[in-house]
């Protein structure tokens, strides 16, 4: 069974930084690209980027609405995604799920991230 | 950025209705076009994906039709489960982008 947990949500200042974690059970974590999207409460999901399976090289896209902030990286070893997210801002405030597949089908639960002084 | 364009953003609908949610691109997306179904405090589900093909599991009374840049969702027959907001997902062009979602009741 594909099982996503996402980890490490919580309140964090303006300006500060966070690393939320997903573990990942129940298939082949190198053979899937892996994906981070957030939603803002009682708004659409938006895609914050992926990062690429084992033959694809592992390489990583960002949505522009992000990148330089967030950082997608991959833990092959331990079956684990991470988005390191710095220099937030009220408006990261959202459920961030992780997802698997270029397509997307199997999510986790998501985990909420609080912006707020 | 691709702007998805979703029509109408709330709708209400008796058990057995016949159901048709609209999204439109702003360009050209190919028939790269996902529909979400997502029940309050869910993760968002997928329910079918280029524009036409039904994810396993997922009832035959949902479809989803369109070319260019207009697409529908439709559910055939409206049941009690299917109180949810839908989205729809493009993947023509990067950043892939939602529509602002349609929240479905029952009358």
């Amino acid at each position: 069974e594909v099982k996503l947990l996402e980890s490490g949500g919580g309140l964090v200042q303006p300006g500060g930084s966070m690393r939320l974690s997903c573990a990942a059970s129940g298939f082949t974590f190198t053979d899937f690209y892996m994906n981070w999207i957030r939603q803002p409460a009682g708004k659409a999901p938006e895609w914050l980027g992926f990062i690429r399976n084992k033959a694809n090289g592992y390489t990583t896209e960002y949505n522009p609405s992000v990148k330089g902030r967030f950082t997608i990286s991959r833990d092959n070893t331990q079956n684990m995604l991470y988005l390191q997210m710095n220099t937030l801002r009220a408006e990261d405030t959202a459920t961030y799920y992780c997802a698997r597949g270029s397509g997307a089908y199997y999510w986790g639960q998501g985990v909420m991230v609080t912006v707020s002084s | 950025d691709i702007q998805m364009t979703q029509s109408p953003s709330f709708l209400s609908a008796s058990v057995g209705d016949r159901v048709t949610i609209n999204c439109k691109a702003s360009q050209n997306i190919n028939k790269y076009l996902n529909w979400y179904q997502q029940k309050l405090g869910e993760a968002p589900k997928r329910l079918i994906y280029n524009t036409n093909s039904l994810q396993t599991g997922i009832p035959s009374r949902f479809s989803g039709s369109g070319s260019g840049t207009d697409y529908t969702l439709t559910i055939s027959s409206l049941q009690p489960e299917d109180v949810a907001t839908y989205f729809c997902q493009q993947y023509n062009s990067w950043p892939w982008t939602f529509g602002g979602g349609t929240k479905l009741e029952l009358k």
